[in-house]
């Protein structure tokens, strides 16, 4: 069955680094998402892109956060200057057509030292 | 503002004890809603989608049925292997929007 891939699995990097999220959605997938899960608490919203722009972000998303599709497979959510509160499981999620439900990726963990 | 809240948190049952976990929403106008189950270190793997009142899915020992406030989860003579934590969630009612809602989870275990 095809799968959402997501590297790394577990990234660790120093406050203020940049960071770069990978996912590979699942083949003729047209709509892509992040979510975030901070241990403990539940899984939310980032951000959703879909035609080469984001069609909707939420507050946590601010200028710190980008997204892109650079060669038309990966699709990438890269994190400026990290702080320590972005320490989290982020998920990448990926859907076809309108009303078919999103596939999660299993991950990557996220640690900010 | 779109809300899930699910119940219980957490809940132990022994094999071929059935049960039901509960979601009940807040939203303006229902657009989906959606069961998942997630393993420990694993993303959210999607089981049903619902999307009006009196619908009901079924996979294996699982049905998910809908009202107009709340979704169950029915598990039937589970087996330790339907252990994991199960996330109700709803497409945003804003016309056009995308993103999902989701509640805290229940986190089921089944003792052999």
């Amino acid at each position: 069955e095809p799968e959402v891939t997501q590297t790394p699995s577990h990234q660790v990097t120093q406050m203020g680094q940049e960071v770069i999220l990978r996912c590979v959605p699942i083949s003729n997938h047209l709509y892509f998402y992040w979510y975030r899960q901070i241990l403990g608490q539940k899984v939310e919203f980032l951000v959703s892109f879909y035609n080469n722009e984001i069609s909707e972000k939420s507050e946590i998303f601010d200028d710190q956060f980008s997204v892109e599709r650079p060669d038309g497979s990966n699709f990438t959510l890269k994190i400026r200057s990290t702080k320590l509160e972005d320490s989290a499981m982020y998920f990448c999620a990926t859907r076809g057509q309108y009303n078919q439900p999103q596939h999660f990726g299993d991950g990557t963990r996220l640690s900010i030292l | 503002e779109d809300q899930v809240t699910q119940s219980p948190e957490a809940l132990r049952l022994q094999e071929g004890e059935s049960s039901s976990l509960n979601c009940s929403y807040t939203v303006s106008g229902l657009r989906g809603l959606f069961w998942y189950r997630q393993d420990p270190g694993k993303g959210p793997e999607f089981l049903f989608t619902l999307y009006s009142a009196g619908e009901e899915k079924e996979k294996e020992r699982l049905k998910a049925t809908l009202t107009k406030k709340e979704s169950f989860l029915h598990i039937t003579a589970p087996k330790p292997e339907d252990s994991a934590t199960y996330l109700c969630a709803v497409l945003d009612s804003i016309q056009g929007a995308q993103k999902l809602v989701f509640g805290q989870g229940t986190r089921l275990t089944i003792n052999p």
